[in-house]
């Protein structure tokens, strides 16, 4: 069974830019959830989905979107970037939004030049 | 509101050595508690989690212990291998949004490198 996808695993942009970020998260799994890792620190909570509607939303401006498809699968969008969008961009999904260990794929690497 | 603190790093053992990295955490209530481990250019995986006080996880010979009276949830492998290096990350689960969906708020994570 396959697990968490995400596309594309590489991606580099110019300031000002949009990008599209994709998650497939595991069948099965309803919920998606979208974290941000900066080169050296934890990751930080920037959105969950669940059953296509957002349950939550991290300290992110609103530069930052997403959103859930009926087949689950995710989007994240920004727009606008920023240097400092240069980053790990983690899709974790799981059964519910009531998450006790989520899954997640291997991240797309992001950087803003 | 919420927090994880992990020891810093690079931490740096011989094989077969003892392993400990210290988390504690600040939060209300009884939050699930979580190490991920993440190897050099991959995503994270969940390594192990306890849901409630006095619980222990333990997974491919790394354990910890949900100490709710220290408010710790400090790792521990008795004989670290070469294949243990990567970044080891605490984490508690928090409330988001209305309902009972959760969040994971993450520690620094510490490097761990295991010399031969």
């Amino acid at each position: 069974d396959a697990g968490v996808t995400q596309s594309p695993t590489h991606l580099i942009k110019t300031r000002g830019q949009h990008v599209t970020l994709r998650c497939s998260p595991i069948s099965g799994h309803k919920s998606v959830s979208w974290y941000q890792q900066v080169l050296g620190q934890g990751p930080q909570f920037i959105f969950q989905y669940y059953e296509k509607e957002e349950r939550g939303r991290g300290n992110f401006p609103d530069r930052f979107s997403a959103r859930q498809f009926p087949n689950y699968s995710s989007e994240l969008n920004v727009n606008a970037l920023l240097l400092g969008d240069s980053a790990l961009y983690l899709c974790a999904s799981s059964l519910t939004g009531q998450n006790y260990g989520y899954t997640f794929g291997s991240g797309t690497r992001l950087t803003v030049v | 509101g919420n927090s994880v603190t992990q020891m810093e790093g690079p931490v740096t053992l011989s094989e077969e050595a003892f392993l400990t990295i210290n988390c504690t955490y600040t939060a209300t209530g009884y939050p699930s508690l979580f190490w991920y481990v993440q190897y050099p250019g991959e995503g994270l995986q969940l390594l192990l989690k306890a849901t409630k006080a006095d619980d222990k996880g333990s997974n491919k010979g790394f354990e910890a212990t949900y100490r709710k009276e220290t408010t710790s949830f400090h790792l521990e492998k008795g004989s670290v291998q070469v294949s243990d290096s990567a970044v080891y990350f605490c984490a508690l689960s928090d409330v988001v949004g209305a309902g009972n969906n959760r969040k994971l708020i993450w520690g620094l994570g510490t490097s761990l490198a295991v010399n031969p």
